[in-house]
């Protein structure tokens, strides 16, 4: 059971370049979300989504984009990169999104230069 | 808005009980409180998550009394391995987020 995929794992970009961080899971779980990390501080959730076709922002959604096409992917665009947006990203799923607990893949560490 | 409050960091030593608290006043009737543990490079893992008096599972006990506007997370017997970032959730606001705030540093000691 692999759980929740994140790839890549480490990337630079360079500002302005545009990358996709994907996201997938095998635990047929309806509710999927990304966050991104700050050195020193808590998460911040960037989209999330409720099921295939239904995605909503979270705190800190600009110069971000998502789509939910299947059950078990969730991509993450960047659609113009700065470097305020270097971080480390994580992508989260669970059965249901307040009622259960959450399982967060292992990170995508971006740095934009 | 049911923001959590917690302390930025504790010390304890191996084998003690520690017992992270949590206040959320604005906390609303029917949600739950959940709690996370993150270790340096890795993403947040679930401990364990509850809605009222006392809930336990393989790896801690969570404490919520009546009233609700707080909880205690409980780890038995710590040891050095459980040196973590320990963070309270409930949702929040009028979109329901689920934020994680700053968290707690547990430190353990030999």
């Amino acid at each position: 059971n692999a759980g929740v995929t994140q790839t890549p794992k480490f990337q630079v970009l360079k500002t302005g370049q545009s990358m996709t961080l994907q996201c997938a899971q095998d635990m047929n779980h309806e509710y999927m979300s990304w966050y991104r990390q700050d050195p020193g501080m808590g998460l911040r959730l960037i989209h999330y989504s409720v099921g295939a076709g239904i995605t909503d922002q979270g705190e800190v959604p600009n110069g971000y984009n998502v789509s939910r096409s299947t059950t078990e992917d969730f991509p993450l665009r960047l659609l113009s990169a700065a470097p305020s947006q270097t971080s480390v990203y994580f992508c989260a799923s669970s059965r249901d999104r307040f009622n259960y607990g959450y399982t967060f893949g292992s990170g995508t560490r971006l740095t934009v230069v | 808005l049911a923001k959590t409050t917690q302390p930025i960091s504790m010390d304890s030593y191996e084998g003690q009980e520690v017992n992270i608290t949590c206040s959320h006043n604005n906390i609303a009737t029917n949600d739950y409180i959940t709690w996370y543990q993150q270790f340096p490079s890795q993403g947040p893992r679930f401990i364990i998550q509850g809605y009222k008096t006392k809930v336990t599972n393989e790896v801690a006990s969570l404490f919520i009394p009546a009233d609700r506007k707080s909880s205690t997370l409980s780890l038995p017997r710590v040891s050095l391995s459980d040196t973590a970032v320990y963070y309270c959730l409930v949702p929040s606001g009028s979109a329901r987020q689920l934020t994680f705030g700053s968290g707690t540093q547990l430190t353990v000691l030999p």
